[in-house]
């Protein structure tokens, strides 16, 4: 089955800052890539996607790469606020079959104001 | 994702017994999910629903149980062969030709 992997598992920034963090997957089938952001006790936020027939998506503050040949994509989130620390998630899933989710094992971000 | 509920919040169960967590939804979709969260850890997939009437083991199924009655609803059963149920429980829920799945606002489950 799938396997995500995510780099860091702690980030800390100074506020304004940029923060990137990366995760690789195993299977080439996947082809959608969600990030979502956790806050304590509270349920995961999407924050954006990209599917597999683009290479990069920007929304504001936040962006999100995928290099398909080397199966990894990342999240950039630039001028860091405090309001951005949470518990990062990114995620594969494909279009067909079960269509569930692997989640990586999540990065703590920390945002120093 | 407001359209996905869960309750309880909050649930303690004693060792030895079976508890439900419900998971409801008015957004129509088809496909339902339910994933366990460890603290510090990602998400894994327990169980899957796709249509209803149907539903699918995940990657940590043992110890679990499902049923898919009605397209809004989608319970899952910790049972007592669940050696390790103490987590937070999310339940998510998928439109049939979107990629986004929504999720519900957890239950917390602990062993006393």
């Amino acid at each position: 089955g799938e396997n995500v992997e995510q780099h860091p598992s702690t980030l800390s920034v100074q506020e304004g800052d940029s923060a990137v963090i990366k995760c690789t997957y195993s299977d080439s089938a996947s082809n959608y890539f969600p990030w979502y952001k956790q806050e304590l006790g509270k349920r995961p936020q999407l924050i954006i996607d990209i599917r597999s027939n683009v290479g990069e998506k920007k929304d504001q503050r936040i962006a999100v790469t995928l290099n398909k040949t080397a199966k990894h994509f990342s999240l950039h989130i630039t001028e860091t606020q405090p309001e951005d620390s949470a518990v990062y998630f990114c995620a594969a899933s494909m279009d067909t079959g079960r269509r569930a989710l692997t989640f990586g094992s999540g990065t703590r971000l920390q945002v120093q104001p | 994702d407001g359209g996905i509920t869960q309750s309880p919040k909050y649930l303690f169960r004693k060792e030895g017994q079976n508890v439900t967590l419900s998971c409801e939804q008015n957004l129509n979709h088809d496909a339902m999910y339910w994933y366990r969260q460890d603290p510090g850890q990602g998400l894994r997939l327990i169980y899957y629903s796709q249509i209803v009437n149907d539903f699918q083991k995940g990657d940590i199924a043992e110890g679990y149980s499902v049923s898919r009655e009605k397209k809004e609803s989608f319970p899952l059963t910790v049972t007592s062969a669940q050696k390790n149920p103490t987590a937070f429980y999310l339940c998510a829920s998928l439109a049939g030709a979107a990629d986004t799945q929504y999720f519900g606002p957890g239950t917390r489950l602990t062993v006393l």
